[in-house]
């Protein structure tokens, strides 16, 4: 969407296992997010990074994992310490003028 | 935390008629987005207003914003049934948040053909 792409679209997980979820932008933005969205509800923010190398922890931080070692890419753990990961992830990237650009999700289900 | 607040949670309209969405929020900001998210799809932006403006127009979308009150509202004019969507604010506290946008909880709008 945009310039910036999550896979997979729908993904799976088993009790005590940890998944990654992918997120990739072609815009050239320094700042990237990812955010967490359930049932009926708005977005909750999980991590995010405004430069490459660094990241901070947003409001809900905990039993997740990212890493920001190129520009384009900000991947998202969700590790087994994430005792309710059913969810939908949105990653979005900004270049501040505009608002922000978001991917297409992911569905993420424990099975 | 969520910072922003939508009003009413859901709205459902007849096709022409106008809609108005409510947001209120707690701490001064730098500016406030509005988005709209399609059933299982990402969010759009669809316009930011700053701190210093007061009312913004795109298309058939109107924002106004009153810092005093903490509150904006977004209206849909002459809706088709094409803009059923949740429409969810967003603010931007700007350096004390981290530069970084808290949403609503999101206004379900059923637009009825």
């Amino acid at each position: 969407d945009g310039g910036i792409t999550q896979s997979p679209k729908y993904l799976f997980r088993k009790e005590g296992q940890n998944v990654t979820l992918s997120c990739e932008q072609n815009l050239n933005h320094d700042a990237m997010y990812w955010y967490r969205q359930d049932p009926g509800q708005g977005l909750r923010l999980i991590y995010y990074s405004q430069i490459v190398n660094d990241f901070q922890k947003g409001d809900i931080a905990e039993g997740y994992s990212v890493s920001r070692e190129k520009k384009e890419s900000f991947p998202l753990t969700v590790t087994s310490a994430q005792k309710n990961p059913t969810a939908f992830y949105l990653c979005a990237t900004t270049g501040w003028t505009y608002g922000y650009t978001f991917g297409s999700g992911t569905r993420l289900t424990v099975v | 935390s969520q910072q922003g607040e939508e009003d009413p949670q859901a709205l459902s309209i007849q096709e022409g008629e106008n809609a108005t969405m409510n947001c209120s929020y707690k701490t001064s900001i730098n500016n406030l987005q509005w988005y709209r998210q399609n059933s299982g799809r990402g969010l759009v932006h669809l316009i930011l207003i700053r701190s210093n403006e007061r009312e913004k127009h795109s298309g058939r979308l109107r924002v106004t914003l009153d810092t005093s009150k903490k509150s904006s509202s977004l209206l849909i004019t002459a809706s088709r049934a094409a803009d059923t969507a949740s429409y969810f604010c967003a603010t931007d506290a700007g350096e004390t948040s981290g530069s970084r946008l808290t949403f609503g909880e999101g206004t379900q709008l059923t637009v009825n053909p």
